[in-house]
C-alpha cells in the first residue's frame, strides 16, 4: 500500500484557515486520497476524498497536486469544534474491501 | 438517520472473562469493519465482512478473537478469554458497497479494559 507523510502536530487560531498538507510520492494511478478526523472520545469522521481534481464540500476543500504526490486538506476558517487527528489515508488492500490504513495523523489544535 | 450504533459504550471486566461487543451498521450499508485503537499501534483494522461473509479476518489477533454477522442488521465481535492487553477502544465502521471511494462510517466505539 501506499504510504502518507503528515506532520505529527499543527496550531491554528480560531477563525483563521489551516492548510493541512500529505506527502503520498508512492501514490498509484487508481488510489483516491481520503481524510477523515477523530474528535476526541469518537469515532473517526469522513471529511473528503478526491482521485485528480480539486473538491469542495461543506466541510473542507481538498487541493491534489497536478503529480498527485502531495494534497492539502483546507479548513477555511477553524473553530474550537475542528481540534481533532486528521488522518490523510490512500486506499488500503482492495482484499480487505477498501479497508482505511490509518496512519498517526495530524493533531491540529485550535486556540481561541 | 441513525449512524453506527455500538453498544456498550464502556465495558470493565476481569481478565479471563468472555467479552462480547456488539454494532448496528447503518440500513442499506453492506461493508462492515471492526476496528482497534491503542496508544501504541494506532486505529488497526480487525475484520471485514461483505454482505454479512468474513472477506479478511487476517488482522484478528488471535484465536481468542472471532466476529460473527448472523444478518445485515448485526454484528458482535467476542475475545474468549480476554487478557490486559485486549484494552483497547474497538470501533465498528459500516459503508455502502465495496467501492474504494465509499466513505466509512464509524460508530462511537465500545472502550474496553481488562482487568
Amino acid at each position: 500500500d501506499a504510504k502518507t507523510t503528515q506532520p505529527n502536530s499543527m496550531e491554528s487560531n480560531e477563525e483563521e484557515p489551516v492548510h493541512l498538507p500529505c506527502n503520498h510520492s508512492t501514490i498509484s494511478g487508481t488510489d483516491y486520497i481520503h481524510w477523515y478526523r477523530q474528535l476526541p472520545s469518537q469515532g473517526p469522521e469522513y471529511v473528503i476524498h478526491g482521485l485528480t481534481s480539486n473538491v469542495n464540500n461543506r466541510m473542507a476543500s481538498l487541493a491534489i497536486a497536478e503529480d498527485r504526490k502531495s494534497s492539502t486538506l483546507i479548513l477555511h476558517r477553524a473553530t474550537l469544534r475542528d481540534a481533532a487527528v486528521y488522518y490523510c489515508i490512500l486506499r488500503a488492500n482492495s482484499n480487505s474491501g477498501y479497508a482505511l490504513n490509518f496512519g498517526k495523523g495530524t493533531s491540529l489544535l485550535v486556540t481561541p | 438517520d441513525a449512524g453506527v450504533i455500538q453498544s456498550p459504550r464502556h465495558e470493565v471486566t476481569e481478565m479471563g472473562q468472555e467479552v462480547t461487543l456488539r454494532c448496528k451498521p447503518i440500513s442499506g450499508h453492506n461493508s462492515l469493519f471492526w476496528y482497534r485503537q491503542t496508544m501504541m499501534r494506532g486505529l488497526e483494522l480487525l475484520i471485514y465482512f461483505n454482505n454479512n461473509v468474513p472477506i479478511d479476518d487476517s488482522g484478528m489477533p488471535e484465536d481468542r478473537f472471532s466476529a460473527k454477522m448472523p444478518n445485515a442488521s448485526f454484528s458482535t465481535l467476542k475475545i474468549q478469554p480476554s487478557e490486559p492487553r485486549d484494552s483497547a477502544v474497538y470501533f465498528c465502521a459500516s459503508r455502502p458497497n465495496r467501492a474504494g471511494n465509499q466513505p466509512q462510517h464509524f460508530g462511537d466505539g465500545t472502550r474496553l479494559s481488562i482487568l
